[in-house]
């Protein structure tokens, strides 16, 4: 079974500009979750989806946004880019069922010059 | 508010000498407490998941334990190969959200 697959891998974009992240959960799986990750403060949740509603929402400004589609795929979409939103975007999926384990993906690491 | 405390934040073994990692949480209502590995530039590898007090899981050289407020991950005789960051996660019952810990940085010396 595949896992977690996230493009791009690395990106570099310039404060001001926005971003698009994509995440492709394993087969089956119908939830997936966002984080960012820094060194400082570790993994942050950003917002989870579920059959293509959002879940949940950590506490991050609305610059940070989700979509889910009918596939389960998710992105992610962060506007008005600041230094500080450099990190590593992990994507995590699930089937949130009575086990309840989230599998991760490799990440996006973001730099914002 | 449900929170996650690890300690140490790193520490560093010769192979073979056994230790214990701990965290600690406070969460309104347990769902379920994951173990995961982290290596430098990678996602986090699943682990273990442990849902009740008392329960416990092993794989290989890692033992995973659980009271009610802290989990232990043992490492028997570590290899250099267990050099991670090891992260712990909580769930709580009244949502989905997983709460993370900092991790413990682990460094093992050949």
């Amino acid at each position: 079974k595949a896992g977690v697959t996230q493009t791009p891998r690395y990106l570099i974009k310039t404060r001001g500009q926005q971003v698009t992240l994509s995440c492709s959960p394993i087969s089956g799986h119908r939830s997936v979750s966002w984080y960012q990750q820094t060194p400082g403060q570790g993994l942050q949740f950003l917002f989870e989806y579920f059959s293509e509603t959002q879940r949940n929402k950590g506490n991050f400004p609305g610059r940070f946004s989700g979509r889910q589609f009918s596939n389960s795929r998710s992105e992610m979409n962060v506007s008005t880019l600041e230094l500080g939103d450099s990190a590593l975007y992990l994507c995590a999926s699930g089937t949130s069922g009575s086990n309840n384990e989230q599998f991760f993906g490799p990440g996006t690491r973001l730099t914002v010059l | 508010e449900d929170q996650v405390t690890q300690s140490p934040e790193a520490l560093r073994l010769q192979e073979g000498e056994s230790s214990s990692l701990n965290c600690s949480y406070t969460v309104s209502g347990l769902r379920g407490l994951f173990w995961y590995r982290q290596d430098p530039g990678k996602g986090p590898e699943f682990l273990f998941t442990l849902y009740s007090a008392g329960e416990e899981k092993e794989k290989e050289r890692l033992k995973a334990t659980l009271t009610k407020k802290e989990s232990f991950l043992h490492i028997t005789a570590p290899k250099p190969e267990d050099s991670a960051t090891y992260l712990c996660a909580v769930q709580a019952h009244s949502g989905n959200q997983f709460y993370f810990g900092t991790g413990t940085s682990l460094t093992v010396i050949p």
